[in-house]
């Protein structure tokens, strides 16, 4: 079946620009999390969102940031008046259940904030 | 936080060559998990280990759960070049509010010579 899907693949935008990241889960999976990738580094966790829970948000790095998971499937990351150091990978991950957590990653969006 | 130190950050093998990476903590985790990211990609999911002790194979993979929970082991035999990329080992400890969220290795970059 199709794997998880993420758009746009490239963002490139100005700083103080508001961007909107979506997420399309893989269908069925009620786990959905978001982590964010720099240049070289490992991945850092974001937020994470079970079924109808509320959403894990403690990695988010500050207030401009927040993601919404909409009928519990598709996922958008939002990242308000966008700063240089917002640029890295975006990776939105999904997965069928808590206690087996074989989270499975879409190809990520690379945003770069000039 | 939770860290793992991944190592070695890097190594470079003829083909043919076996592999040897680690990862450690200084938490239990109960779940240790080794990614695979080619460039452009999201992380692939190489092996998952559940219990403390288990060595699990994929192919020419293979990886540990150390006795103690915090460090887990991967190897590589025989390399072919399509064994480059970079290579994330996560864990995950399991239970509790912070169910769901993984914690990444800096990776380990492996570059394969014909």
């Amino acid at each position: 079946g199709a794997g998880v899907s993420q758009s746009p693949s490239n963002k490139v935008t100005e700083k103080g620009k508001d961007v909107e990241l979506r997420c399309d889960p893989i269908s069925g999976h009620t786990a959905l999390y978001w982590y964010r990738q720099s240049l070289g580094q490992g991945l850092e966790f974001l937020i994470y969102f079970q079924g109808n829970s509320a959403p894990d948000k403690s990695g988010l790095p500050s207030d401009r940031f927040s993601a919404e998971r909409t009928g519990g499937s598709v996922s958008t990351l939002t990242i308000q008046r966008t700063q240089q150091e917002d640029s890295a990978v975006y990776l939105c991950a999904s997965s069928s259940r808590t206690g087996k957590e074989t989270q499975y990653f879409g190809p990520g969006t690379r945003l770069l904030v000039l | 936080g939770q860290q793992l130190n991944q190592s070695p950050q890097s190594m470079f093998i003829q083909e043919g060559e076996d592999v040897s990476m680690n990862c450690t903590s200084s938490s239990i985790f109960n779940t240790w998990l080794w990614y695979k990211q080619d460039p452009g990609e999201g992380p692939v999911l190489l092996i998952a280990l559940y219990k403390a002790g288990e060595l699990t194979s994929n192919g020419r993979l293979t990886a540990q759960f150390g006795i103690t929970r915090k460090d887990s082991f991967l190897n590589i035999s025989a390399s072919i070049p399509s064994d480059v990329g970079i290579y994330f080992c996560a864990g995950h400890p399991g239970g509790g509010t912070s169910y769901g969220k993984l914690t990444f290795g800096q990776g380990t970059i492996l570059t394969v010579h014909p």
